[in-house]
């Protein structure tokens, strides 16, 4: 079946660094790649995604790549602050549904 | 705008009672809501797929007698653990589609305790 894996499961930098967290899909046919973040027993929230048409997308210190031969994306998030400090999700849709699939999850640490 | 709110945020109730958890799309309609179970310092894993004015649709090794899922109206889709157990405990996650593409707008989560 379709799968998703995340690399790293924790990842922590010094504040002001880059950190970036890479993803790999399974299903060729998947065309939306968003990402989530989440705060401690709180609901995910969308930061970026990415459709299968467009190979980078950047919204301000947050930006995403994709590669769709290589079937893998990554985000990218530059100039670390401590409130970045959050796990963050990859997913991965579901060829013609709009299901996704999550990646497990990169625990990030930015240290002040 | 695409705000999703799930009623009750926690709840602990006793083995073999039943639980129910709403989501309601608050400020727009959603024809298919999903429904996330995610344990501690894991992954949301999709549970089930819900249709307004149709049956849900549940992902491989769900069982849909014990998770009843009813998506009445086009704001709210309801979950009810039914004769709950211990193992049922977990933080379940709602999602709607805001009719906008791929995009999923999460519910808050709910805490089920089974003690």
């Amino acid at each position: 079946g379709e799968n998703v894996e995340q690399h790293p499961s924790t990842l922590s930098v010094q504040e002001g660094d880059s950190a970036v967290i890479k993803c790999t899909y399974s299903d060729s046919a998947s065309n939306y790649f968003p990402w989530y973040k989440q705060e401690l027993g709180k609901r995910p929230q969308l930061i970026i995604d990415i459709r299968s048409n467009v190979g980078e997308k950047k919204d301000q210190r947050i930006a995403v790549t994709l590669n769709k031969t290589a079937k893998h994306f990554s985000l990218h998030i530059t100039e670390t602050q401590p409130e970045d400090s959050a796990v963050y999700f990859c997913a991965a849709s579901i060829s013609g549904t709009y299901k996704y699939i999550f990646g497990t999850g990169t625990r990030l640490k930015v240290l002040a | 705008g695409a705000v999703v709110s799930q009623h009750p945020s926690w709840v602990i109730c006793k083995s073999g009672t039943s639980v129910k958890i709403e989501c309601r799309s608050l400020d727009f309609q959603a024809t298919t809501m999903f429904w996330y179970r995610q344990f501690p310092k894991q992954s949301l894993m999709l549970m089930a797929t819900s249709n307004e004015g149709s049956k849900a649709t549940y992902e491989q090794g769900v069982e849909k007698d014990k998770f009843l899922i009813n998506h009445a109206s086009l704001t709210l889709s309801t979950l009810t653990v039914t004769s709950a157990h211990p193992e049922d405990s977990s933080f379940y996650i709602c999602s709607a589609l805001a009719g906008r593409g791929y995009e999923q707008y999460f519910g808050p989560g709910t805490r089920l305790t089974v003690t």
